[in-house]
């Protein structure tokens, strides 16, 4: 079975560009989250998406957005790139009515801003 | 915030067992208490999860405190591959928020050779 898949694997912008960043959740699940993790610190909550839509976002600014596409594959968009927005962005999938609630995680997008 | 509190990091000499500790009081009733592991410029991967009763599966053991406020990952003998930094996590659900994990900074693990 795949696991989650993210692209692209690396991505260097500058400061005020834009990217976005893609994400395909394992079969059958209907969860995405994404998280952000910047060098050497650990997982902030970005935002969740399920069923198309947004369902919860975590402490970070409108320029963070996204959306989840009718095969539950999600993006990352992030505006007016800052120099701090340089990190390793997380995609997780899980199924949306577990109980356990386990999320599988992708390998990752590292985003450099200069 | 991180609703768990983890040592920063652990040294392990290989093929010893190894016991990460995790405290978490404030856990409620159906907090799902789940490990991951995460290695360098990689994802996190799921390595346990539990709730009440002491798990085992083929990559570790978790043992549960009674009261829940505690619990402690087991890795029965530990490999190089297993330098890793370990993460305690509680799952927390709502209709309004999902499955909502909490990340701490999690226990960085040496193992030596």
């Amino acid at each position: 079975e795949a696991g989650v898949t993210q692209s692209p694997t690396h991505l260097i912008k500058t400061r005020g560009q834009q990217v976005t960043l893609r994400c395909s959740p394992i079969s059958g699940h209907t969860s995405v989250y994404w998280y952000q993790q910047a060098l050497g610190l650990g997982l902030q909550f970005l935002l969740w998406y399920d069923e198309g839509e947004e369902r919860n976002r975590g402490n970070f600014p409108p320029r963070f957005s996204g959306r989840q596409f009718p095969n539950y594959s999600s993006e990352l968009n992030v505006n007016a790139l800052e120099l701090e927005d340089s990190a390793l962005y997380l995609c997780a999938s899980s199924l949306r009515t577990g109980r356990v609630g386990t999320q599988y995680f992708g390998p990752g997008t590292r985003l450099t801003v200069l | 915030d991180a609703k768990t509190t983890q040592p920063n990091s652990m040294e392990s000499n290989e093929e010893e067992p190894v016991h990460l500790p995790c405290n978490h009081s404030t856990i409620s009733g159906t907090d799902y208490i789940h490990w991951y592991r995460q290695l360098p410029s990689q994802g996190p991967e799921y390595v346990i999860h539990g709730l009440t009763s002491n798990v085992n599966n083929r990559m570790a053991s978790l043992a549960i405190a009674e009261d829940r406020k505690s619990s402690t990952l087991i890795l029965h003998r530990a490999t190089l591959r297993d330098a890793a930094v370990y993460y305690c996590i509680l799952r927390e659900y709502s209709t309004n928020t999902g499955n909502q994990f909490y990340f701490g900074t999690g226990t960085s693990l040496t193992v030596i050779p």
